[in-house]
């Protein structure tokens, strides 16, 4: 069964970093690429990055580019998100999203709450 | 950037009914165009892939048409399980763009 979780979310103040993670098992996973999807609170999906199966390409919407990293480790099945500079309007469930050429399994989220 | 633009907004219809819900891209996506549904404080679910390719476990009475720019999901008879949010997005080119959604709920 392919599972994906998230972790790491959590309460930051603007300006701050935080690193998500998310587990992947019940599939090879060096041989999927892997998105960040995010949904702010009683909004709409908007996407985030994208990483290939060997890292080899990267994508970042222009709304995160030059603040967050994503970057993933496949002998661990793991993908990550280091987020820095993080504003109000980042505050959103992050969710992990495998990618077949099409987004097939979602994780269930993890919140990020951006506040002073 | 691909602007995908959901209608109805909302859609109110009784369990048993007929809805047909709208995808229009700002431009053509090909068949490249993926359809989610969400139910509250749950992930998305895969229901349509590449325009009308039903993902695995999806029941028949989701059925998804159109290309270019124009694109429909239709439910044929409308379980209680299905009152959801339903998403569209296209994977045709970054960056990856998903429509504002339409609320189907029961009327």
């Amino acid at each position: 069964e392919v599972q994906l979780v998230e972790s790491g979310g959590g309460l930051v103040q603007p300006g701050g970093s935080l690193k998500l993670s998310c587990a992947a098992s019940g599939f090879t996973f060096n041989t999927y690429g892997v998105n960040w999807v995010r949904q702010a609170p009683g909004k709409g999906l908007e996407w985030v990055s994208y990483i290939s199966g060997d890292s080899t390409t990267i994508k970042y919407a222009d709304s995160v580019k030059g603040r967050f990293t994503i970057s993933r480790d496949n002998a661990k099945s793991s993908l990550y998100l280091h987020m820095n500079s993080l504003r109000a309007e980042d505050t959103a469930v992050y969710y992990c999203a495998r990618e077949t050429g099409f987004i097939d399994y979602w994780g269930q989220g993890t919140l990020v709450t951006v506040s002073s | 950037e691909i602007v995908l633009t959901q209608s109805p907004a909302t859609l109110s219809l009784s369990p048993g009914e007929r809805a047909t819900l709208s995808c229009r891209a700002s431009q053509s996506v090909s068949s490249y165009l993926v359809w989610f549904q969400q139910k509250p404080g749950q992930a998305p679910r895969l229901l349509i892939y590449d325009a009308s390719n039903r993902a695995t476990g999806i029941p028949a009475r989701f059925s998804g048409s159109g290309s270019g720019t124009d694109f429909t999901l239709t439910i044929s008879s409308l379980d209680p399980e299905d009152f959801a949010v339903y998403f569209c997005q296209q994977r045709y080119s970054w960056p990856y763009t998903f429509g504002q959604g339409t609320q189907l709920e029961i009327k």
